[in-house]
């Protein structure tokens, strides 16, 4: 049973505009998401997150939406760039003894044309 | 940031054989290491978490016996694949937790079983 959800396998954008990348979850209990990006025969890195007690968090480029009671969480891109186009993962984990535990969606391919 | 790293970055054994992936964290103390597992086009699935000195917890449906897992130091977690078969063919990352709740994750390893 799939509990993080990423609906859309892929996804094209001009560079320039903006890339929105979407992500749902069942699990109430989640407690704190994070953003992935991934290249072809790499390991994800790491690109942000946010606690269940925001619902908004910044960082240069890349914003981390969530709204708790649509379970639900986006990433905004802008201005998105064609070195962003990459594989991004959402991932979920719950507070408690498996708070390092992490359940990530199916991924999203984001490609962003020059 | 944090560097893992994995070895090798890609094998390929007989039927029947064992494979041996490590994993090392090389600037920080890994307190926790994961191993996770992705097809094509699919999701990480975790498939064991472990931590140093103790033994692995196994996810649902992965066979202990079959992937077994050392993490016999702060830098060091292992992952050997018993007995592999076709179907064991994979792309298998590992990742790393500190102290802090982000997880990094090394490059992986692409297994194929001819």
């Amino acid at each position: 049973d799939q509990q993080v959800k990423q609906n859309s396998p892929s996804l094209s954008v001009q560079e320039g505009r903006i890339s929105i990348l979407n992500c749902d979850y069942t699990n109430s209990m989640f407690d704190y998401f994070l953003w992935y990006k991934k290249y072809p025969a790499e390991g994800p890195t790491f690109l942000i997150s946010i606690s269940s007690i925001k619902d908004k968090n910044e960082d240069g480029r890349f914003t981390v939406f969530l709204n708790k009671s649509a379970k639900h969480l986006s990433l905004h891109i802008v201005p998105s760039q064609p070195g962003d186009s990459a594989v991004y993962f959402c991932a979920a984990s719950a507070v408690g003894s498996n708070f390092n535990k992490f359940y990530f969606g199916s991924g999203t391919k984001l490609n962003v044309k020059p | 940031g944090a560097v893992v790293s994995q070895h090798p970055s890609w094998v390929i054994c007989k039927s029947g054989t064992s494979v041996k992936i490590e994993c090392r964290s090389l600037d920080f103390q890994a307190t926790t290491m994961f191993w996770y597992r992705q097809f094509p086009k699919q999701s990480l699935m975790l498939m064991a978490t472990s931590n140093e000195g103790s033994k692995a917890t196994y996810e649902q449906g992965v066979e202990k016996d079959k992937f077994l897992i050392n993490h016999a130091s702060l830098t060091l977690s292992t992952l050997t694949v018993t007995s592999a078969h076709p179907e064991d063919s994979s792309f298998y990352i590992c990742s790393a937790s500190g102290l802090g709740h982000e997880q990094y994750f090394g490059p992986g390893t692409r297994l194929t079983v001819t």
